[in-house]
């Protein structure tokens, strides 16, 4: 049983350009919600995508977009990326939106590692 | 707004020692709890989850949690750690009116021999 598999695993960019990272979730889920997680701190929800619509957002700007896709994966997509974009992407499936509507847990993968020179 | 704070940023314990990581929640109401263990380089796994009922919940890897409503708590705990133990701890909460994860900053676990 395929868990969540994010690629790649790591990515180095410059300031200024775009970046498109993938996340196919847990088999038999159908929910993804993307996370940051800078160096030292906790995962920061960037937003969740469900029946292939951005469901929740959380306190980012409009340069993070995502998408998914009918088979139930997902892109994360960051524009003009800042130096301050550098961190770990963690990408999280579920069933169903996980949370107030759905006592099945989140599923992680192993994340990519983003680095802005 | 919905906050999670974990007091400690890092704690050594001896092998075999007991554990206690910490967990405190701001939210009106009693939210779903969620403790996580994240290794290096790596993404989370589920260690344990509260959603209603008994207030200690049992784990994966022997861990435990309270559920402390009064003290807005809910603590990681292990009788004895073994060395594999040493990773990241990271609690989480959502509200039960919505979706959204919320994250503390995690607590990282050195364990020595």
């Amino acid at each position: 049983d395929a868990g969540v598999t994010q690629s790649p695993t790591h990515l180095i960019k410059t300031r200024g350009q775009q970046v498109t990272l993938r996340c196919s979730p847990k088999s038999g889920h159908d929910t993804v919600s993307w996370y940051q997680q800078a160096l030292g701190q906790g995962p920061q929800f960037i937003f969740q995508y469900y029946e292939e619509e951005e469901r929740q957002r959380g306190n980012f700007p409009d340069r993070f977009s995502g998408h998914q896709f009918p088979n139930y994966s997902s892109e994360l997509n960051v524009n003009a990326l800042l130096l301050g974009d550098s961190a770990l992407y963690l990408c999280a499936s579920s069933l169903r939106p996980a949370g107030a509507y759905s006592n099945q847990p989140q599923h992680f993968g192993d994340g990519t590692r983003l680095s802005i020179l | 707004a919905q906050s999670v704070t974990q007091p400690d940023i890092h704690i050594t314990v001896s092998e075999g020692a007991s554990l206690e990581l910490r967990c405190n929640y701001s939210y009106g109401a009693t939210p779903y709890l969620f403790w996580y263990v994240q290794s290096p380089g790596q993404g989370l796994q589920l260690l344990l989850k509260y959603f209603s009922g008994d207030t200690l919940v049992q784990g994966i890897k022997g861990f435990e949690a309270e559920f402390k409503r009064s003290q807005s708590s809910f603590n990681l705990r292990k009788p004895s750690v073994h060395w594999s133990d040493a990773a990241v701890y990271v609690c989480a909460v959502v509200t039960n009116t919505g979706n959204q994860f919320y994250f503390g900053t995690g607590t990282s676990l050195t364990v020595i021999p």
